[in-house]
């Protein structure tokens, strides 16, 4: 079986651009959650969907937005994107308790 | 205070010793605890989960819970190179499957 996938695998933006992650989880899995990993930290939560509904939210600012599609896939939006907001981007995907990450995306913000 | 704590390490153990990992976390309602391995420039990849307390066996793995005190640990038996990575430790906090990480412990298998 496929695992969890997520493109594109890296991304260089400038400041004060907009970037969108994208996310297909494992099959048959209808929750997904997207974690941000910065260098030496562990992943921090964003968000979590469920049947295309919004379960949670992390501390993160309204500049970062998300959603689920009926196929259970999902996008992660940035707007006016930060220096800071350089990291490895996580999506995992699960269907109760255990979470499955997928590769990441590694974008790099100058 | 931090919710899930670990230390940073390096832990360095010789090949074929036992690594042992250990985390506190403060949330006291938290039921559902896992253990993931990251390889440098890799994701976290899920190597165990506990929901109860005492042990857990996985092959070389073991996990520990003890949820009176907080305390969760992984020991790997007959640690091998390929066991060197960072560990983290995650714990499912508030009302829906949020993971709350520690900031991972390092180990080094040196042969």
């Amino acid at each position: 079986d496929a695992g969890v996938t997520q493109s594109p695998t890296h991304l260089i933006k400038t400041r004060g651009q907009h970037v969108t992650l994208r996310c297909s989880p494992i099959s048959g899995h209808k929750s997904v959650s997207w974690y941000q990993q910065v260098l030496g930290q562990g992943p921090q939560f964003i968000f979590q969907y469920y049947e295309k509904e919004e379960r949670g939210r992390g501390n993160f600012p309204d500049r970062f937005s998300a959603r689920q599609f009926p196929n259970y896939s999902s996008e992660l939006n940035v707007n006016a994107l930060l220096l800071g907001d350089s990291a490895l981007y996580l999506c995992a995907s699960s269907y109760r308790d255990e979470q499955f990450f997928g590769p990441g995306t590694r974008l790099t913000v100058l | 205070q931090k919710e899930v704590e670990q230390n940073s390490g390096p832990l360095s153990v010789p090949e074929g010793a036992i690594a042992s990992l250990n985390c506190t976390y403060s949330d006291r309602g938290s039921q559902s605890f896992f253990w993931y391995r990251q390889y440098s420039g890799k994701s976290p990849e899920l190597i165990m989960s506990i929901y109860s307390n005492g042990d857990k066996e996985d092959g070389r793995f073991t996990a520990q819970l003890n949820k009176a005190s907080q305390y969760v640990s992984l020991l790997i038996r007959d640690s091998q190179p390929s066991d060197s990575a960072t560990y983290l430790c995650a714990v499912v906090s508030g009302g829906y499957n949020k993971l709350i990480f520690g900031a991972g412990t390092r180990l080094a298998v040196h042969p």
